[in-house]
């Protein structure tokens, strides 16, 4: 059974740091990876999607890394923003199914 | 466009009451899913679909009944409430072709059962 894992589950940063939130999945046979950031009391919104063919995405200050033989996927975030304060969270969707498993989601505070 | 929208945006109940949660999208995406969210978890997947008359169950299924008359609409049914299904609620769509597989998600809804 797939299982997905966020480490940390909190993170507090001054603005103007590079930071790196960690997501492990125990099955490497996923089909892709997703990055989502949720604020408080609203829905997700995606931010990168990793096929399982590919090794890494850029969007903006976020660049996205995937690999699968480890189980580990990265989000880095460049010169975080108080904007960037939000529930960061992480899914794949195994190879053959339809299924999206998530993790429990980085708390991140960026501060003033 | 729209996106995915949900009503009603928060719901009280009572134990053994019934209801339906509505989601619909208007960007003809095939795949359509439901999601709960606890205090402190991710999201897990209850139903999803992947076009008219086809669903399937997620991870936790019981208690929650689905159908996909439409490729724009999926109601989620709760038959019987309970407090253990106090949660909040998103509903999903994605078009599921070839690399674009993003999901896109609605605003929510909140449920309390008493």
């Amino acid at each position: 059974k797939q299982e997905v894992t966020q480490i940390p589950a909190a993170l507090s940063v001054p603005e103007g740091e590079n930071l790196v939130l960690n997501c492990s999945f125990t099955d490497s046979a996923i089909y892709n990876l997703q990055w989502f950031r949720q604020d408080p009391g609203k829905g997700l919104t995606s931010l990168l999607l990793i096929q399982s063919s590919q090794r890494e995405q850029t969007s903006g200050r976020l660049n996205a890394s995937l690999d699968k033989s480890s189980g580990r996927s990265t989000l880095y975030i460049a010169a975080s923003q108080p904007g960037d304060s939000a529930t960061y969270l992480c899914a794949v969707v195994n190879t053959g199914g339809f299924k999206t498993i998530f993790g429990a989601g980085t708390r991140l505070f960026v501060k003033a | 466009n729209a996106g995915v929208t949900q009503t009603p945006k928060f719901q009280v109940l009572k134990t053994g009451q019934s209801m339906t949660l509505q989601c619909a999208q208007d960007m003809n995406h095939e795949y359509m899913s439901w999601y709960r969210q606890d205090p402190g978890m991710g999201l897990r997947l209850i139903h999803y679909s992947v076009g008219a008359g086809i669903t399937d169950q997620g991870e936790v299924p019981n208690g929650y009944n689905v159908s996909r008359s439409t490729t724009e609409d999926f109601p989620l049914r709760l038959l019987s409430a309970a407090p253990s299904q106090t949660s909040v609620y998103f509903c999903a769509s994605s078009p599921w072709t070839g690399d674009q597989e993003t999901q896109y998600f609605g605003p929510g809804t909140r449920l309390l059962v008493l």
